[in-house]
């Protein structure tokens, strides 16, 4: 069964304290991995997709990166307009739906 | 109007109550979907409609049911609703069911059921 872990569950940060968030994976055949950001009374906003390992995007101060078990988002000197919830999912090549994780909710401080 | 809207943004209902979600979609996306997302769960995929014919059902009670008049417009009927029904329903589209990549999600309707 196709699974996506995502840690930690929340966490708190200083505006300019660069972190990581954390995605893990099960999936037989990965056809993609998708990170979303999730602002409060929103649906989530695509970010991301990356489909091989070693692979890697960026989009101002975020940069995802993928292996063959988990992803990173990197997130460099963080604003706090970079609050929301962060949300990753994986496409397996045998189907056309998207299998979500909990999401990691990110709460920059000024 | 643009992108994807969704309508009411919040609903209270009773279990007895019948109701209806609303979303359009105004990007000429052929594929549309709806998601459950509650509280420290992962979104769930509700049901699919590609071309307006509903593509995929996971397993959802029959107390939801689908409606897709044509292929910028998508309903959820609710009836009997439980109150763990009580959830964000997240509509969204994408030019056809495989491109994923340009998914859009409306902003959701927050449903409470007393």
């Amino acid at each position: 069964e196709d699974q996506v872990t995502q840690s930690p569950e929340a966490l708190r940060l200083q505006e300019g304290e660069s972190s990581s968030l954390n995605c893990s994976y099960t999936v037989s055949g990965l056809r993609g991995l998708f990170w979303y950001r999730q602002d409060p009374g929103k649906g989530p906003e695509f970010l991301f997709t990356l489909y091989s390992a070693g692979e890697e995007k960026e989009k101002e101060r975020l940069k995802a990166t993928l292996t063959k078990k988990e992803s990173f988002l990197h997130i460099t000197a963080p604003k706090p307009e970079d609050s929301a919830t962060y949300l990753c999912a994986v496409q397996a090549v045998r189907f056309q739906k998207l299998v979500f994780g909990t999401g990691t909710r990110l709460l920059v401080s000024p | 109007e643009t992108g994807v809207t969704q309508t009411p943004r919040h609903l209270v209902m009773g279990m007895t109550n019948k109701k209806s979600l609303k979303c359009e979609q105004h990007l000429g996306h052929n594929a549309m979907y709806w998601y459950k997302q509650s509280a420290k769960k992962p979104l769930e995929l509700m049901f699919v409609y590609s071309l307006e014919e509903r593509v995929e059902n996971n397993s959802v009670p029959s107390r939801f049911s689908p409606e897709c008049p044509n292929s910028s417009h998508l309903f959820l009927h609710l009836h009997t609703l439980q109150p763990e029904d009580s959830a964000l329903y997240l509509c969204a589209s994408s030019p056809d069911r495989g491109r994923l990549e340009t998914q859009y999600f409306g902003p959701g309707t927050r449903l409470l059921v007393l």
